[in-house]
């Protein structure tokens, strides 16, 4: 079953705001992405994490992998209207190759 | 160009009436995987393979079949549809352990 928390739900902010959105589990991950899905589309990868403690940057995303191996985080700087979409994070579980992705986070960015 | 190709786009079928779902893609990747996504329960891993005759269940194998006789497909089988597994799937490939390209996906419902 579902095993990535990730939160919020959904987030309407001003372009130009920051993002933070966030995913934590009770179990521990081998990697950690972080995808971004349009409508219609299949989701597209944002940012991979292969180490615990591990800070990446793509462009205005900032990603983590959080210490324990059990969290990380994703931050989106000065939004504009095309970051509008549905963000997700996903893990890959230590013991096989298995992943589990979090609900997703609704991003909305008003003009 | 790096594609993921899934056929077909959209699939209504009724219960019971076998199905199959292809998944091809051009990269050479070893490592492909299939996923539903349900609203509020993000995506799901159904199973995945790391290489030629090499697969593996997911999160939510049950009803579903695959295999991987080349490297290039790998193809989602419904032997008996039933209504709960009305969904959107997706496939995935990657170069080693976790998804980077998606495909469009596949909207299946089953009546």
């Amino acid at each position: 079953g579902q095993q990535l928390n990730q939160s919020p739900q959904s987030m309407f902010i001003q372009e130009g705001e920051d993002v933070s959105m966030n995913c934590t589990s009770s179990s521990i991950f081998n990697t950690w992405l972080w995808y971004k899905q349009d409508p219609g589309e299949g989701p597209v990868l944002l940012i991979a994490l292969y180490k615990a403690g591990e800070l990446t940057s793509n462009g205005r995303l900032t990603a983590q992998f959080g210490i324990t191996r059990k969290d990380s985080f994703l931050n989106i700087s000065a939004s504009i209207p095309s970051d509008v979409g549905i963000y997700f994070c996903a893990g890959q579980l230590t013991n096989n190759n298995d992943m589990r992705f979090g609900a997703g986070t609704r991003l909305t960015v008003k003009p | 160009e790096a594609q993921v190709t899934q056929n077909p786009r959209y699939l209504i079928t009724v219960t019971g009436k076998k199905l199959t779902v292809t998944c091809s893609q051009n990269m050479n990747h070893e490592y492909m995987s299939w996923y539903r996504q349900d609203p509020g329960l993000g995506l799901r891993q159904i199973y995945y393979s790391m290489n030629v005759e090499v697969t593996d269940k997911g999160d939510v194998p049950e009803g579903y079949k695959v295999s991987r006789k080349e490297k290039r497909n790998f193809p989602l089988i419904l032997e008996s549809p039933s209504p709960n597994q009305t969904s959107l799937y997706f496939c995935a490939t990657g170069q080693s352990i976790g998804p980077l390209h998606f495909g469009n996906g596949t909207r299946l419902t089953v009546t």
